[in-house]
Parts: C-alpha cells; sequence; structure tokens
C-alpha cells in the first residue's frame, strides 16, 4: 500500500506558466487537502475536498485551484505561476467522519522563477 | 492573526531529558488538537491526539497535556532521543469541520 503519492518531486517552473501538482491516494479516504509550507510560516491550507465532487477554499486559495474527480486523485493547478508560490506542497487524505487525523504525503518542492 | 501559536521556533534538549513543546490557540471552538511530527524532505505524521473532553493523553514516551481554561496544550516527550529531532506541529481542529489549523511549528534539537 502507497498511502499517498506527489508528484513530481520537485519543479522548476518559469513565471507565468501552468503547473499541476498531482495527488493520488489509495485509502479510499473520503477527504484531502493541499497545504502549502513555508518557513516560518507553518501548514497552510490552499483548498479541501470532504468527498469526491466537492471542494472548499481553505485559507489561501488565491492562484490555485483543484477538482476531486474520483476519491483517489486530487490534482492542484497553478494556472499562472507566481514566485510567490514558491513553496513545499503536501496533499493529505483523511478517512471518514469520526477521525481527525490526516495522512500526508512526502511532498512537492516548487521553485517558481 | 494566528488561532494556533507555537511561540518557541526551536528548541535543544539533550537525550535523555524531557522535551517539552508548547502551544497556545485563541479560537474556543477547537474541540480536538494533534501533534504532528516532520522529518526534513518528508511529509508530517501523526503523532498524538487529544479531545477536548480529556486533560491527558499518553502513548508511550508521549503525553499530551491539554488545559481548556488557558487555552494552552503541551507535548511532553520522556526520555528525550536524537531520532525526535524533527519539527513538531500543534493543530486544532473546531467541532465538526475536520479542518485544522496549524501552528507554525517548533524545531527540536535533541544531542547526545
Amino acid at each position: 500500500i502507497a498511502g499517498i503519492t506527489q508528484a513530481p518531486t520537485s519543479q522548476i517552473l518559469a513565471a507565468g506558466r501552468r503547473m499541476t501538482l498531482r495527488c493520488t491516494q489509495d485509502m479510499r479516504h473520503n477527504a484531502m487537502y493541499w497545504y502549502r509550507q513555508d518557513l516560518g510560516l507553518g501548514l497552510r491550507l490552499i483548498h479541501y475536498s470532504n468527498t469526491a465532487g466537492t471542494t472548499g477554499k481553505g485559507e489561501v486559495p488565491d492562484g490555485y485551484s483543484v477538482s476531486r474527480a474520483n476519491t483517489d486523485d486530487f490534482p492542484l493547478t497553478l494556472a499562472s505561476a507566481v514566485p510567490s508560490q514558491t513553496s513545499v506542497y503536501f496533499c493529505a487524505s483523511r478517512t471518514s467522519v469520526g477521525s481527525h487525523t490526516q495522512y500526508f504525503g512526502p511532498g512537492t518542492r516548487l521553485t517558481v522563477l | 492573526d494566528q488561532q494556533v501559536k507555537q511561540n518557541s521556533p526551536s528548541l535543544s534538549v539533550q537525550e535523555g531529558r524531557i522535551s517539552i513543546l508548547n502551544c497556545d490557540y485563541t479560537n474556543s471552538m477547537f474541540d480536538y488538537f494533534l501533534w504532528y511530527k516532520k522529518y526534513p524532505a518528508e511529509g508530517p505524521t501523526f503523532l498524538i491526539s487529544i479531545s477536548s473532553i480529556k486533560d491527558k493523553n499518553e502513548d508511550g514516551r508521549f503525553t499530551v497535556f491539554l488545559n481548556k481554561s488557558a487555552k494552552h496544550l503541551s507535548l511532553h516527550i520522556v526520555p528525550s532521543q536524537p531520532g525526535d529531532s524533527a519539527v513538531y506541529f500543534c493543530a486544532a481542529d473546531p467541532g465538526g469541520s475536520y479542518i485544522p489549523t496549524f501552528g507554525r511549528g517548533t524545531s527540536l534539537i535533541v544531542h547526545p
């Protein structure tokens, strides 16, 4: 069982380019989340999805979009990357109602130049 | 405005001693609290949690204490080991939403 996988592991991107970060889980968890981690700022929620077909905005959603076509996949898209989106991005999932524990992927390190 | 605060960015402890990591929160709607541990170049992993109906939860070397009146929780690691060196994040969940707010983390270094 892989848990949560993220791709790519790292990426250098020119400003203005479009980029999709991929996240896949094989645990059949209903809820999924995208966070960014920046030095000194901890983990900040970008978008979340409580179940397939639904999404919601987190603390820092601007410049990002997500979709949840099925249970397993939760891609994060930067439509036009800017240098302030340079960060480490973590995808997480959580099982059904009643559990608070999140399971995190290994992260994607994104650098926007 | 931070709703979950970890005021110590770093903590250095000698192996075998107790490590105490602190976390304060402002939102009285938070009713479930979690600690995550993160090693470099890895994703955070769940460590221990506590519900607001309890004031203590223990799991091996790790104990979390909750003081609701002070809106304060702490993570105790006894005895500390070099492998405990990591960044520790405190997270708080408001009732029913399951969308936690994370603190900024405390980097723990346990030296031999």
